[in-house]
């Protein structure tokens, strides 16, 4: 079975600054790839999701995340992060139509 | 259009004691999934179905939980007897398309909160 490794568990930053969340995934194959983020009292809802085609994919709120086949890895990317982006972030692979999760990351935004 | 809809919210039962839950998928979606969220971890698939069939259930106790989505909708999911490490968040998400079908996203609802005792 597939297991997602994330990790940082808790990452503090100030605002601007650049972000980087690692994920990996135990092994290939044909598998689909999503970040979900969970703001503090919400649902968790989808930020980006890789099927197939350009390995470097744009999602909302300006996160991209880069597929690295070689590497069984999907990190995510935000150039100069906001307030507004403390939340927990998963990270999702769906292999055979089963998702397996990791068990997250905390984003800390400073003002 | 409606998102998924959970309830109870919160539950606090004693060990032993059974509950259940219920969750609404957004209509016409056609698989539906239920996870399990201890806190500081994951979400852990407990069951899928696709339509009132279950496609997979391989990490549901299935001596102590049950689940059923009569006639393709709803769908709620047992639990008799609680134990004290069931205590988690019970999320249910629902897809438009078939499971397996790559391109299909899953909707969260809000979860139901669950503390044994």
């Amino acid at each position: 079975a597939q297991s997602v490794s994330q990790h940082n568990h808790h990452v503090i930053l100030s605002e601007a600054a650049s972000l980087e969340l690692g994920c990996n995934y135990s092994y290939g194959g044909t598998v689909n790839l999503f970040w979900y983020v969970q703001y503090p009292g919400q649902h968790l809802q989808l930020l980006l999701k890789y099927f197939s085609g350009d390995p470097l994919v744009k999602g909302i709120k300006g996160f991209e995340a880069e597929f690295i086949k070689s590497k069984f890895s999907f990190n995510l990317r935000k150039p100069s992060v906001q307030w507004s982006d403390t939340a927990e972030y998963f990270c999702a692979v769906r292999d055979a139509g089963k998702s397996t999760f990791g068990d997250g990351t905390t984003l800390t935004v400073k003002p | 259009e409606a998102g998924v809809a959970q309830s109870p919210r919160y539950k606090i039962i004693e060990k032993r004691q059974s509950v259940a839950f219920w969750c609404n998928p957004i209509s016409g979606h056609a698989t539906l999934y239920w996870y399990q969220q201890i806190l500081g971890q994951g979400p852990k698939l407990l069951i899928q179905f696709q339509n009132n069939g279950v496609v997979d259930d391989s990490q549901l106790p299935k001596d102590r939980f049950s689940a059923e989505r009569l006639k393709g909708v709803d769908s709620t999911l047992k639990i008799q007897p609680a134990k004290l490490e069931d205590s988690a968040v019970y999320l249910c998400a629902s897809s438009l398309g078939p499971a397996g079908v790559f391109g299909y996203e899953q909707y969260f609802g809000p979860g139901t909160r669950l503390t044994v005792t």
